[in-house]
């Protein structure tokens, strides 16, 4: 497609419902980044992919968080028994890194969010 | 660790006026690219302009410039000729230059209503 695309747009769960979050990054792009903005602040980095290789993980804010890249491409953001605090909206971002014209490409690309809210 | 402040939460112009957003960050880096994103009340994140530490000249596109002061660590927005659509939240960021995690570290953004 021509952006990145997530979905679901909006997700509600009870709490200790476990949720799965997916994003779908510009075809091509290597990075892939999920950011956590909680309202009214800016985004919080979470977790970082190369390809299907997760390197940085240190943004994830507890253990019931996790995120995967299996080829790729499409990656998805699971949170296991969900509590109220996990209440923001979760983005997806992607970029190049390439080198073209003698300048970095690596602006990230951002998806519109899933915006989750835990009852 | 590396920080971004933006000390106006919101501010408010005329349109076709000339508005500046702050922003300041902290860091021990010497190389890294710093980001100005727009961000609709549709939420999609949008990339405004971007300025390359190593660059002296300053940014600019269109109605959208930067003022970047490496040694006071300062990294200021401007819009010419405002207009209603640049109405949204402006987020400034850090990345550092790197061949691993290029992440983002965000300020926490200033609100800007464009007034007709």
């Amino acid at each position: 497609g021509a952006g990145v695309s997530q979905s679901p747009r909006y997700k509600v769960a009870k709490r200790g419902q476990d949720v799965a979050l997916r994003c779908d990054p510009i075809s091509g792009h290597v990075s892939l980044f999920w950011y956590q903005q909680a309202l009214g602040q800016g985004p919080e980095f979470l977790t970082y992919f190369q390809n299907e290789a997760q390197l940085d993980k240190s943004g994830l804010p507890s253990d019931r968080f996790f995120a995967e890249r299996p080829e790729g491409s499409v990656s998805t953001l699971k949170i296991q028994r969900t509590q109220q605090e996990d209440s923001a909206v979760y983005l997806c971002a992607s970029s190049s890194r390439r080198l073209a014209g003698g300048r970095v490409h690596n602006e990230q690309f951002f998806g519109p969010g899933t915006r989750l809210t835990v009852l | 660790a590396q920080t971004v402040t933006q000390s106006q939460p919101e501010m408010s112009v005329q349109e076709a006026e000339t508005v500046t957003l702050s922003c300041t960050y902290d860091t021990s880096e010497n190389n890294y690219y710093l980001f100005w994103y727009k961000q609709p009340p549709s939420r999609q994140m949008i990339l405004v302009i971007r300025q390359e530490a190593y660059k002296q000249q300053n940014a600019t596109e269109n109605r959208f410039s930067v003022n970047f002061q490496k040694a006071a660590k300062s990294f200021s927005l401007k819009i010419s000729d405002s207009q209603l659509g640049d109405t949204a939240m402006y987020f400034c960021a850090f990345m550092k230059r790197s061949f691993g995690n290029e992440k983002l570290t965000f300020g926490t953004g200033t609100r800007l209503t464009i007034i007709p």
